[in-house]
């Protein structure tokens, strides 16, 4: 039973730049949500989607945007990068009934992003 | 808002000592509480839970209750191990919302 997996592992850009980061889902999760998780710190909610929807969003500007797939995958986009977003960036998926209850979510091992 | 404060770190310890790494939360209503492990260069993985008042969570070795009086979800270990170093972070759920973490504990085992 695959868990949540991510790609890629490790990218590297430079300022000004577009990244697509991907994530699927584990087997029998229709949620994905994303998060940031800055160096030395715990994780940031960016956004969750459900039903090909944008359910939830976090503070973030809307340079960071998402898309969801009829497959449950998900990706994470990001435009004109700045060095701030430097960052792990974590995809977590749950059963959209276990949302609700808040059952765990399940994380990916991450995406390393590093602006230079 | 909803937020979660948990002890700076790092923690560092030999093994077979006891851990206590403090968590205190605030938040309106009636969250579920977790704690999440992150070993190096991995995600988080769910240590365990706690979905209501005096709850107590457990999972290899690892123990935390459920404390509203004290809005606490303190993480305990009786004798701690190299393979225990980690970072552990404190969670909360909002009934229906996303998750909020605390900054993380750095927890270092010396053999």
């Amino acid at each position: 039973d695959a868990g949540v997996t991510q790609s890629p592992t490790h990218l590297i850009k430079t300022r000004g730049q577009q990244v697509t980061l991907r994530c699927s889902p584990k087997s029998g999760h229709d949620t994905v949500s994303w998060y940031q998780q800055a160096l030395g710190q715990g994780p940031q909610f960016i956004f969750q989607y459900y039903e090909e929807e944008e359910r939830q969003r976090g503070n973030f500007p809307d340079r960071f945007s998402g898309h969801q797939f009829p497959n449950y995958s998900s990706e994470l986009n990001v435009n004109a990068l700045l060095l701030g977003d430097s960052a792990l960036y974590l995809c977590a998926s749950t059963a959209w009934g276990d949302w609700g209850i808040n059952q765990p979510q399940h994380f990916g091992d991450g995406t390393r992003l590093s602006i230079l | 808002g909803d937020s979660v404060t948990q002890m700076e770190g790092p923690v560092t310890l030999s093994e077979e000592a006891f851990l206590t790494i403090n968590c205190t939360y605030t938040a309106t209503g009636y969250p579920s509480l977790f704690w999440y492990v992150q070993y190096p260069g991995e995600g988080l993985q769910l240590l365990l839970k706690a979905t209501k008042a005096d709850d107590k969570g457990s999972n290899k070795g690892f123990e935390a209750t459920y404390r509203k009086e004290t809005t606490s979800f303190h993480l305990e270990k009786g004798s701690v191990q190299v393979s225990d170093s980690a970072v552990y972070f404190c969670a909360l759920g909002p009934y229906g919302q996303n998750f909020v973490f605390g900054p993380g504990t750095r927890l270092s085992v010396l053999p």
